[in-house]
């Protein structure tokens, strides 16, 4: 079956260590995603990249890295410089831009992260 | 004018009523209107969408109404079960999906 998958399922860190989220698609699609999802705050951009080894900042991009060495895999990196690292992490592809019915976002069903 | 705010941030509903969850957004360039549905622990998945140009569309018991003089657009479930139990999103695309900040609904047996 075709998806996304995100790990692991939860993750535990101690404060001021960088920590990297994987994320891995076998839908053969161009655009990745990482949003970051909090309490009541919705779903953030953190990251995208529309094609291999380009990518651009989303909305909170500031703590965060990533790379696109290859189409199926997009992972995050969760640098120290991040203020508030604890929160579930989605990561997500569409075909292009998700402007169509034709190129929705596929999601996975995230990673937790819990910094102490 | 990259907002979309949604509300109610939750809603609770008895089983066989309607829940009615709304958008309202500025930016009259977006082109794009889905909605998401969100279980414990998963990932979004689309539910439905729907194009500025087209007032209601319906799929099932989900229903989007969209009002373009009003920047407005709403998700109705018509006959809630507790299996509709999740966190809704509503978005709006220009170059990239913006999304409101979900309500979580809650469908009593």
């Amino acid at each position: 079956d075709g998806g996304i998958t995100q790990s692991p399922k939860y993750l535990f860190r101690k404060e001021g260590q960088n920590v990297t989220l994987s994320c891995e698609q076998n839908l053969n699609h161009d655009a990745m995603y990482w949003y970051r999802q909090d309490p009541g705050q919705g779903l953030r951009l953190i990251y995208y990249s529309q094609i291999v080894n380009d990518f651009q900042k989303g909305d909170i991009a500031e703590g965060y890295s990533v790379s696109r060495e290859k189409k199926e895999s997009f992972p995050l990196t969760v640098t120290s410089a991040q203020k508030n690292p604890t929160a579930f992490y989605l990561c997500a592809s569409s075909t292009t831009q998700p402007r169509s019915y034709n190129s929705p976002l596929h999601f996975g069903n995230g990673t937790r992260l819990t910094v102490t | 004018q990259q907002q979309v705010k949604q509300s109610p941030q939750s809603l609770i509903v008895q089983k066989g009523g309607i829940s009615i969850i709304n958008c309202a957004y500025e930016n009259t360039a977006f082109d794009y209107f889905p909605w998401y549905q969100q279980f414990p622990g998963k990932g979004p998945a689309l539910l439905i969408a729907i194009r500025p140009d087209v007032s209601e569309k319906k799929e099932g018991r989900f229903t989007i109404s969209f009002n373009k003089s009003a920047k407005q657009f709403s998700l109705h479930i018509m006959d809630s079960q507790p299996g509709d139990s999740a966190t809704y999103f509503c978005a709006a695309s220009l170059i990239r999906l913006v999304f409101g900040k979900g309500t979580k609904l809650t469908v009593n047996p």
